[in-house]
């Protein structure tokens, strides 16, 4: 079993949909939650970062974690064709490792 | 612009020869990392440099060297190339100051084929 799973998709939605995307995880060592957008033949780029539970906002973007469910989300709201990307879910427990979730590939029609 | 760079983008090599990629950063970032990214595996760490004049292994060290030349520098080195190192590779950075969230800035990737 991998430490964390992620639904790779791919997920399609239209413009101004909200997007939910999700990750759970098996080691209850993971402090710190990341979610990093990857467009197509780019690095991945972080998006927002979390510490321990509860939920962070960053304009349309909503992460939440829920540590006793050992579940993340990312939330997207008024979604953009500019979106269009790969999710990456990842967690470290505040060392030097940080463990990646496979990554979801959203597309957003216009 | 300030960031991670690496070198080649774009590699073919046939199976058995050697190679290295190179990782340059102008961040001023203690510790810099080599990811592989392959379809439905996501990123695997490969090694890691907590500092300058140290290196750890990741989750698949095998078939890889690495060297911390300086502070802006990490190399990785394919010594006999096989097929399933066919993949792309990531070359990282992190920011002193994060320590925690270990927040990553990431070059543009190197992809590899080995025939």
């Amino acid at each position: 079993q991998k430490e964390v799973e992620q639904d790779p998709g791919p997920l399609s939605v239209p413009e101004g949909a909200i997007v939910s995307l999700n990750c759970t995880y098996s080691n209850s060592a993971f402090q710190y939650f990341m979610w990093y957008r990857q467009y197509s033949r780019k690095g991945p780029e972080l998006l927002m970062y979390t510490y321990s539970s509860g939920n962070k906002e960053d304009g349309r973007f909503t992460a939440q974690v829920d540590k006793s469910s050992k579940y993340i989300s990312l939330f997207i709201r008024d979604s953009q064709p500019s979106d269009s990307a790969t999710y990456l879910c990842a967690m470290n427990t505040g060392g030097f490792k940080t463990i990646f979730g496979a990554g979801t590939r959203l597309f957003v029609k216009a | 612009n300030a960031g991670v760079t690496q070198t080649p983008k774009f590699q073919v090599l046939k199976t058995g020869q050697s190679m290295t990629l190179q990782c340059a950063q102008d961040m001023n970032h203690n510790s810099m990392y080599w990811y592989r990214q392959d379809p439905g595996m996501g990123l695997r760490l490969i090694y890691y440099s907590a500092s300058e004049g140290t290196t750890d292994k990741g989750e698949v060290p095998n078939g890889y060297n690495v060297s911390r030349l300086n502070k802006r520098e990490f190399s990785l080195r394919l010594e006999s190339a096989a097929p399933s190192q066919t993949s792309v590779y990531f070359c990282a950075s992190r920011e002193t100051g994060d320590a925690g969230a270990n927040v990553l800035t990431f070059g543009a990737g190197s992809r590899l084929t080995v025939l």
